[in-house]
């Protein structure tokens, strides 16, 4: 089945630790997105790719990094320098960014805490 | 800039009734998309309907319809008949380049 693939489903972190979250896509989606979810909140961007070796920060993209080097795949890393990384990330993927009529299609979340 | 605002924290409806979640938005651009989810506690992210801004007509899928007002700037959600599966977090969002997500309604179906 086509989808979006998360994982681990939970993680924890210790001090000073990075990790990093997967995102696996199989959808041929041009377009992948990590945002954050706090509890009770709705859902902030974090960074984004449109095309492979390519990515733009969101709007709260400090203290976490990127990489596309394959269409299918976009790992995030929530660094050390991210002081509060306690909450729900979720990866969506969508055919292209610009095409305003195209929904984005999520996994099912991996929910990061601290040790 | 885009702007997203859901009003109603939570929701209360007793099953098999209708229930309307607010949406407003604002944007400069004439081309947009209006989208809603649904979140279950489980926490993924279920499309639902979607609206495009040059659309005349206001969408529906099965139990969901979409009351596109444009001048109003509002795209309520109507869930008619409502199951207790019905009862998640309900996110309305919009889209010119990226997606811009309002900050939730938490419905609860009643018995």
């Amino acid at each position: 089945d086509g989808g979006i693939t998360q994982s681990p489903k939970y993680l924890f972190r210790k001090e000073g630790q990075n990790v990093t979250l997967s995102c696996e896509q199989n959808l041929n989606h041009d377009a992948m997105y990590w945002y954050r979810q706090d509890p009770g909140q709705g859902l902030r961007l974090i960074y984004y790719s449109q095309i492979v070796n390519d990515f733009q920060k969101g709007d709260i993209a400090e203290g976490y990094s990127v990489s596309r080097e394959k269409k299918e795949s976009f790992p995030l890393t929530v660094t050390s320098a991210q002081k509060n990384p306690t909450a729900f990330y979720l990866c969506a993927s969508s055919i292209a960014t610009g095409s305003f009529n195209q929904p984005q299609h999520f996994g099912d979340g991996t929910r990061l805490s601290i040790l | 800039a885009q702007k997203i605002t859901q009003t109603q924290p939570g929701m209360f409806v007793q099953e098999k009734e209708a229930v309307t979640l607010d949406c407003t938005y604002d944007t400069s651009d004439q081309s947009y998309g209006l989208f809603w989810y649904k979140q279950p506690s489980s926490g993924e992210m279920i499309f639902l309907i979607y609206q495009g801004s040059y659309d005349e007509q206001n969408a529906t899928e099965g139990r969901y319809s979409l009351n596109f007002q444009k001048a109003r700037k509002s795209a309520n959600l109507v869930i008619s008949a409502s199951q207790l599966g019905d009862s998640a977090m309900y996110f309305c969002a919009m889209r010119v380049d990226d997606m811009r997500f309002g900050a939730g309604t938490r419905l609860t179906v009643k018995p």
